[in-house]
This record gives C-alpha cells, sequence and structure tokens, in this order.
C-alpha cells in the first residue's frame, strides 16, 4: 500500500525566504510522486511530477522538488516565497501502473507574511 | 493544457433531494475518472474510480447506493448524490486520467454542495 505523509500541517514564511514543505512517501514499487497546489474553493493545480526520469524536477511558479530515494522524500522547495504563493499544497503519490488513483497526503498550508 | 469542467460549481438542495454533478474532459478523452471529497481544511480523499462503460469501482465505506457514478462517454462522468443529507455537504471534485501519460489526472474546479 502506498502513503503520503506531509510533515508540518501549517508553515509560515517571510516574503523573499526560502519555502521547504517536506513530503515522505511509502510505496513498495517506483512510485510516481506530485505536488498540486489549491487555492480557496478551488480545485487543483499541478506543480511538478516525478516519472522516474531527472530527479530533480522543476515546476511553475519557480518550485522545485528533488526525490531522494533513500529517504523516501520529494520535499518541494522555492528559493523566494511570493505573497500569491499562499496557498494549500498536497503531495500526492501513485504507483507505476496505469490507471491508479492518486494517493494524498494531509496538506501543508503556506502562509506568507510581508 | 488537458481542461476538466464541473458542473454545477455550488449547489444549495435540500435534505432528502438528489443532486447531480458532472465532471467533463473539454479537450482529451479520459477512459478513467476519479471523484474525490473534501471536508474543510482536510485532504482529499478518493470515493471512486470510474471507468467508461463499466460500473464504478468504490473505495472502502463509500456507499455506492449513495453515490451513483455513471461515466458514460470518454469525456463525462456523473456523480449523483441520493436523497442527501446534511452530512453530504462537502467539496467534491473530479479528476480525469489522460490517456498515454504518467498517471496524470487533471483536476475539475470542484463542486461545493451544502445540504440543508
Amino acid at each position: 500500500a502506498q502513503s503520503v505523509t506531509q510533515l508540518g500541517s501549517h508553515v509560515s514564511v517571510s516574503e523573499g525566504a526560502l519555502v521547504l514543505l517536506r513530503c515522505n512517501y511509502s510505496s513498495s514499487v517506483p512510485p510516481y510522486l506530485f505536488w498540486y497546489v489549491q487555492y480557496p474553493n478551488q480545485g487543483l493545480q499541478l506543480l511538478l511530477k516525478y516519472t522516474s526520469a531527472a530527479t530533480l524536477v522543476k515546476g511553475i511558479n519557480g518550485f522545485e522538488a528533488e526525490f531522494k530515494k533513500s529517504e523516501t522524500s520529494f520535499h518541494l522547495t522555492k528559493p523566494s516565497a511570493h505573497m500569491s504563493d499562499a496557498a494549500e499544497y498536497f503531495c500526492a503519490v501513485s504507483d507505476s501502473q496505469a490507471g491508479t488513483a492518486l494517493i494524498f497526503g494531509k496538506g501543508t498550508t503556506l502562509s506568507v507574511s510581508s | 493544457g488537458a481542461v476538466v469542467s464541473q458542473h454545477p460549481s455550488w449547489v444549495i438542495c435540500k435534505s432528502g433531494t438528489s443532486v447531480k454533478i458532472e465532471c467533463r474532459s473539454l479537450d482529451f478523452q479520459a477512459t478513467t475518472m476519479f471523484w474525490y471529497r473534501q471536508f474543510p481544511k482536510q485532504s482529499l480523499m478518493l470515493m471512486a474510480t470510474s471507468n467508461e462503460g463499466s460500473k464504478a469501482t468504490y473505495e472502502q465505506g463509500v456507499e455506492k447506493d449513495k453515490f451513483l457514478i455513471n461515466h458514460a462517454s470518454l469525456t463525462l462522468s456523473t456523480l449523483t448524490v441520493t436523497s442527501a443529507h446534511p452530512e453530504d455537504s462537502s467539496f467534491y471534485i473530479c479528476s480525469a486520467r489522460i490517456i498515454s501519460s504518467y498517471n496524470e489526472q487533471f483536476f475539475g474546479p470542484g463542486t461545493r454542495l451544502t445540504v440543508l
């Protein structure tokens, strides 16, 4: 069975500061990993995905994540936070088989202060 | 990018009535669609996996007679909440899996259901 753990339900940073959102996964097969962002009352938007190619994945809005198999982690980072980054962030995992659903972490709320 | 729409975006209904939510893939064909439920300040919980032309597969604890799912075409799946009660009030989100992708799913904007 697969699972995702997001450490820290709420992260607060100052504008311009480094953003680090943590995600650890558990999977018995090679995983596909995703980060999604959700703004209030909206659906999910894909930030980036890992699909067994490069371990450092660059996404939209300046975000990137690094797949570390030895640590079973896929942490999301951004060098400099912007006010518009304030949102809910979800890490998700699926296995490498076609048609399987995504398993989501509980989410991390990112707050950005000026 | 691939676009998924949901209709309605917000619905309020009386207890005991049924509500149908549509999920459409607008510019691609989706053999598989997923329905999720999200309570306030919580994560998405998978309710069911819907495959075109076959019966949906429901997750444990989800009543299939309560949440009727139909996936009649490659671009449309519907979720009907039957005999809705206040505890069914939630944010329902669908996603569509694009064919020949790395399990990438595209999410609809969600439907907020409020049952009075």
